[in-house]
């Protein structure tokens, strides 16, 4: 399967702050990443459909201003938790879509987002 | 439209024994359906998956899934549980017509005891 890296595992920030989470395929290129968030004990939220080269497509309720997805080369896909308040702890994990073998859907480790 | 169920939120089975994890899903049309396993802190990682050729399918750490059309079930099962199979399971289902959806069952927690 793919291999998806998935930068920082974990942060802290301050309320406020910007923070920055980037998502890499290390081994083909992906035209269509997600971004999803987990909460404790919970399925995955989809949060948006990263598209490289254009805008990604967000999810109802997701605020657009709030998290910035930037697709800007075929391996790299980031999101950025601005202005970033403690109810935006939470877990996000990224994925990659290959249409290599049937399209499927391949997930980075996840990143602990922390906001004190 | 699209849905996927895991009948189980959690199962509990012992060190040895067999393991069935439930997956009903809803589809209009051919759908791929996919077992991700996740351990606590971790991503998601692709257990199997079915894509319209063999019905029974083998994934990793032998787990397999059988794809029962007449049935809408993609069940997760293995012969022997380990300490190890311990964690969080979903099913997944996308479609055909639509390769940027993908649709999650809400996860399945398996225990293993001693």
């Amino acid at each position: 399967g793919a291999v998806v890296s998935q930068h920082p595992s974990r942060v802290i920030c301050k309320s406020g702050t910007s923070v920055k989470i980037e998502c890499r395929s290390l081994d083909f290129q992906a035209t269509t990443m997600f971004w999803y968030r987990q909460f404790p004990k919970k399925s995955l939220m989809l949060m948006a459909t990263s598209n490289e080269g254009s805008k990604a497509t967000y999810e109802q309720g997701v605020e657009k201003d709030k998290f910035l997805i930037n697709h800007a080369s075929l391996t790299l896909s980031t999101l950025t938790v601005t202005s970033a308040h403690p109810e935006d702890s939470s877990f996000y994990i990224c994925s990659v879509r290959s249409g290599a073998s049937g399209n499927t859907i391949y997930f980075g480790e996840g990143s602990w987002l922390t906001v004190v | 439209a699209q849905s996927v169920t895991q009948l189980d939120s959690h199962v509990s089975v012992s060190e040895g024994t067999p393991v069935l994890l439930r997956c009903n899903y809803s589809s209009s049309y051919s759908p791929s359906l996919f077992w991700y396993v996740q351990h606590p802190n971790k991503g998601l990682q692709l257990l199997l998956k079915y894509t319209s050729a063999a019905t029974l399918v083998k994934g990793i750490n032998g787990f397999e899934a059988e794809f029962k059309k007449s049935e809408t079930s993609f069940h997760l099962t293995k012969p022997s549980a380990h300490m190890s199979d311990a964690a969080e399971y979903f099913c997944v289902v996308s479609e055909a017509r639509n390769f940027n959806k993908f649709y999650f069952g809400s996860g399945t927690k398996l225990n293993v005891k001693p």
